[in-house]
């Protein structure tokens, strides 16, 4: 996985629970991504930063929150108000002059 | 939205075989387009990538085949073996759009048979 680490592999979340999934590279890459992966289904985007304290909106941003405090680090929060969270996430990395992705192992996330 | 469409969904193939996986895209800006693979429980890994400026790129037993004029763009995979199982994503992007950020297929869950 090329030095990005998600964690947990598996979390659990209760219904009007916020949970945060971590993700931490050692690449020195500059751009940071969320992605979701449903069963059957292609990756979405939900956050993006491409620089420290600056994040963008993806695709299905709704739900979700993030923050980049540090280069090393983009965690994501999924909210209560993300009344669907079961997926498998992802999160990648990309240097500024690669357009090459580096992907996590993923966090699969569950609801109980 | 952007849009990348994959085919087919699901491929079973028999060992030796060839794999062809296909991709069409809409926005003409696209000039960079990589297929990436996926094993279960893992993230997706580069496979390989080709430029518009090429018909063809090889690597292996892997060769994509891209079709400007159509806007698509194939996955062939030769003589496929049982450990080639796994989902195949295209995808594209536009240097300098929003970061270079990739568009993705929507997958292909390939099968090979002993």
């Amino acid at each position: 996985d090329g030095g990005i680490t998600q964690s947990p592999k598996y979390l659990f979340r209760k219904e009007g629970q916020n949970v945060t999934l971590s993700c931490e590279q050692n690449l020195n890459h500059d751009a940071m991504y969320w992605y979701r992966q449903d069963p059957g289904q292609g990756l979405r985007l939900i956050y993006y930063s491409q620089i420290v304290n600056d994040f963008q909106k993806g695709d299905i941003a709704e739900g979700y929150s993030v923050s980049r405090e540090k280069k090393e680090s983009f965690p994501l929060t999924v909210t209560s108000a993300q009344k669907n969270p079961t997926a498998f996430y992802l999160c990648a990395t990309r240097s500024v002059d690669n357009e090459k992705l580096f992907f996590g192992s993923g966090t699969q996330l569950s609801v109980l | 939205q952007q849009q990348v469409k994959q085919s087919p969904q699901s491929l079973i193939v028999q060992k030796g075989g060839i794999s062809i996986i296909n991709c069409a895209y809409e926005n003409t800006a696209f000039d960079y387009f990589p297929w990436y693979q996926q094993f279960p429980g893992k993230g997706p890994a580069l496979l390989i990538a080709i430029r518009p400026d090429v018909s063809e790129k090889k690597e292996g037993r892997f060769t994509i085949s891209f079709n400007k004029s159509a806007k698509q763009f194939s996955l062939h995979i030769m003589d496929s073996q049982p450990g080639d199982s796994a989902t195949y994503f295209c995808a594209a992007s536009q240097k300098g759009n929003a970061g270079n950020m990739l568009t993705f297929g929507g997958g292909t869950r390939l099968m090979v048979k002993p």
